[in-house]
């Protein structure tokens, strides 16, 4: 059964550092969200991604934060300069239609900024 | 602003027991509910949906039921595994959220012993 993967499955970085999380999600799908897990806490939509554009952000999808999908298959999450409160579970999703009862998730990255 | 609200966990039972794991929501509109469930080192899977009051959600001898009058989507199922470990996310999604972004309750831990 295709399914969404991530890598790394754990990211260890120094504070300012720049992270790059990917995520491979499943062939035919056309819609890619990135949501995280803050230990302890909800898990939080950042951002919506289709036809090559964002579709929706949160308001956590500040300025450090990007997204591309840059070669077809793949589907990144950049963070320019990490903080210590980005350290989270970042889970990629895909969808093959606009429908949230048929999002797929990927096993997420851990993120861990020292 | 939409919000999931579920019980804390963990939540420790013994094989064959009876679960229930409470979940409350608030939205604007009518949302369609969901459970996810998380098993270890994977991602999150669908377990069941409903879409509308007085829907009944079931999968793997899991049941939910939307009570619009509570605003509860409560999991329960009657004799719980030990491969039934796992997390379990309460979730919604506002039909009219454009790419239907899903918001998600913390999650509860549940750990099944034989």
């Amino acid at each position: 059964e295709p399914e969404v993967t991530q890598t790394p499955s754990h990211q260890v970085t120094q504070m300012g550092q720049e992270v790059i999380l990917r995520c491979v999600p499943i062939s035919n799908h056309l819609y890619f969200y990135w949501y995280r897990q803050i230990l302890g806490q909800k898990v939080e939509f950042l951002v919506s991604f289709y036809n090559n554009e964002i579709s929706e952000k949160s308001e956590i999808f500040d300025d450090q934060f990007s997204v591309e999908r840059p070669d077809g298959s793949n589907f990144t999450l950049k963070i320019r300069s990490t903080k210590l409160e980005d350290s989270a579970m970042y889970f990629c999703a895909s969808v093959p239609s606009g429908r949230a009862d048929t999002q797929y998730f990927g096993p997420g990255t851990r993120l861990t900024v020292l | 602003g939409n919000s999931v609200t579920q019980m804390e966990g963990p939540v420790t039972l013994s094989e064959e027991a009876f679960l229930t794991i409470n979940c409350t929501y608030t939205a604007t509109g009518y949302p369609s509910l969901f459970w996810y469930v998380q098993y270890p080192g994977e991602g999150l899977q669908l377990l069941l949906k409903a879409t509308k009051a007085d829907d009944k959600g079931s999968n793997k001898g899991f049941e939910a039921t939307y009570r619009k009058e509570t605003t509860s989507f409560h999991l329960e199922k009657g004799s719980v595994q030990v491969s039934d470990s796992a997390v379990y996310f309460c979730a919604l999604a506002e039909p009219n959220s454009g790419y239907s972004t899903l918001t998600f309750g913390k999650g509860t831990m549940l750990l099944v012993s034989p």
